[in-house]
Formats: C-alpha cells, sequence, structure tokens
C-alpha cells in the first residue's frame, strides 16, 4: 500500500540554519506530493505541493523537488526563523486511491533565537 | 480568507457515550474529510464525502462511525459508542471549489477527543 516514511523529530535549529527534513515515498501509480505544516493552535495548512517527477514546488522560502528515481521529496529552506517553529507533515495523494491524503508521523521543527 | 472551523476544540467523554464533532467547511467546497491522528502517530485517513454521500472510507471507519451534512454548512462525524482508542485528534478538511476536483484539502484545525 502506499506510504510515507519522514525523519523522526524534534529538529531543533538556530536561527538562519539550513533545514533539510527528509520525506520518502511508497506509491501505486504517480503520486501527487505535498508538505503541511501546523502551526501551535492551528489546522494543517499546504505549504507547497508537487504533481509530477522533477517537479518543485516552493511557498515562503521552503522548497521541495519530486524525486521519482529516490521516492523522495526532502523539504529544505537556506534560512530558517523563529517564526518556522512548527510541525511539518509529508503527504501523498496517489491517483490509484482516489483523492485521500497519505500522512507521515510529522516533524517538530523548533527554532531558537 | 476562508478557512474551515470546527467545533468544540477539545471533547471529554465517557467510554460508551455517543459524541458529535462538528465542522464548517469552506463555502464553496464540494468534497468533505474526515482524519484522524492518535497521539504521537501519523494522520490518517477516515472518510471521504460529496454529493450528499460518502466516496471512499477507510478501514477505521467501522459501524460506531457516520457522516452527515445536516444542512448544507456543517459536517459532522458521529461517532456512537466511543472507546478508549478512539482518543485523538480529528481534522475535518475540504476542497474541490465549483465541482473541480483539486489536489489541496484544506484543514480545520482540529478537535481533540478524550475518551476516559
Amino acid at each position: 500500500g502506499n506510504s510515507v516514511t519522514q525523519m523522526e523529530g524534534p529538529v531543533t535549529l538556530s536561527e538562519e540554519a539550513f533545514l533539510t527534513i527528509n520525506c520518502t515515498y511508497t506509491a501505486t501509480g504517480y503520486p501527487s506530493l505535498f508538505w503541511y505544516v501546523q502551526y501551535p493552535g492551528e489546522g494543517l495548512q499546504l505549504l507547497l505541493k508537487a504533481t509530477k517527477a522533477d517537479d518543485k514546488g516552493s511557498n515562503k522560502g521552503f522548497e521541495a523537488t519530486y524525486r521519482k528515481e529516490t521516492t523522495s521529496f526532502h523539504l529544505e529552506k537556506g534560512s530558517v526563523q523563529v517564526s518556522d517553529s512548527a510541525v511539518y507533515f509529508c503527504a501523498l495523494k496517489a491517483g490509484s486511491s482516489g483523492d485521500k491524503l497519505t500522512f507521515g508521523t510529522g516533524t517538530r521543527l523548533a527554532v531558537r533565537p | 480568507e476562508p478557512e474551515v472551523t470546527q467545533t468544540p476544540s477539545h471533547q471529554v467523554t465517557q467510554m460508551g457515550q455517543e459524541v458529535i464533532l462538528r465542522c464548517v467547511p469552506i463555502s464553496n467546497h464540494l468534497y468533505f474529510y474526515w482524519y484522524r491522528q492518535i497521539l504521537g502517530q501519523k494522520v490518517e485517513f477516515l472518510v471521504s464525502f460529496y454529493n450528499n454521500e460518502i466516496s471512499e472510507k477507510s478501514e477505521i471507519f467501522d459501524d460506531q462511525f457516520s457522516v452527515e451534512r445536516p444542512d448544507g454548512s456543517n459536517f459532522t462525524l458521529k461517532i456512537r459508542s466511543t472507546k478508549l482508542e478512539d482518543s485523538a485528534m480529528y481534522f475535518c478538511a475540504s476542497g474541490g471549489a465549483s465541482g473541480s476536483r483539486t489536489d489541496t484539502q484544506y484543514f480545520g484545525p482540529g478537535t481533540r477527543l478524550t475518551v476516559l
């Protein structure tokens, strides 16, 4: 079946550090890939997405590239801010399974001033 | 900006009791979903709803669960007889404006259900 694996958290970084959160997936067909972010006390917000191989999704300085050869969609940001502290979820939507989302476990990011 | 809302934010109930979790999706959306996250585990799909009927459900969504869109604005999840293992954060989501089955699902802030 479909699955998403994320790196374990929490991840603690100093402000302006480089961020990578690893995400790999297993899916049949050609899935769409997503990163959602959950700020404290809020719902899941779409951060970025990519719908086919080699697409790069980007938003708010974050980016992730859909790598079919390595079945990965790693999230990166060149310089994190305290306001980026949140839980980040990688997810996929596979065409063969309709339109439900399959999520990873989430990675908590804490950014220190 | 339109958003999905959920009430209550936290619900505490006794095992065996019925609970109803409420959601107000974004007004022009046509597809509605419930997901849940047991503490420390993955966000799991429960059910999707379109055109006043369930379009897909997971194996978690057994006979104890039901969904309803009673009045054209609310979308509810009912658990008939709660079990300890139903304790989780429940997320509502909506998507697909104007009949287009878009990829993006918009989530509410969640209801934390605690079953004692």
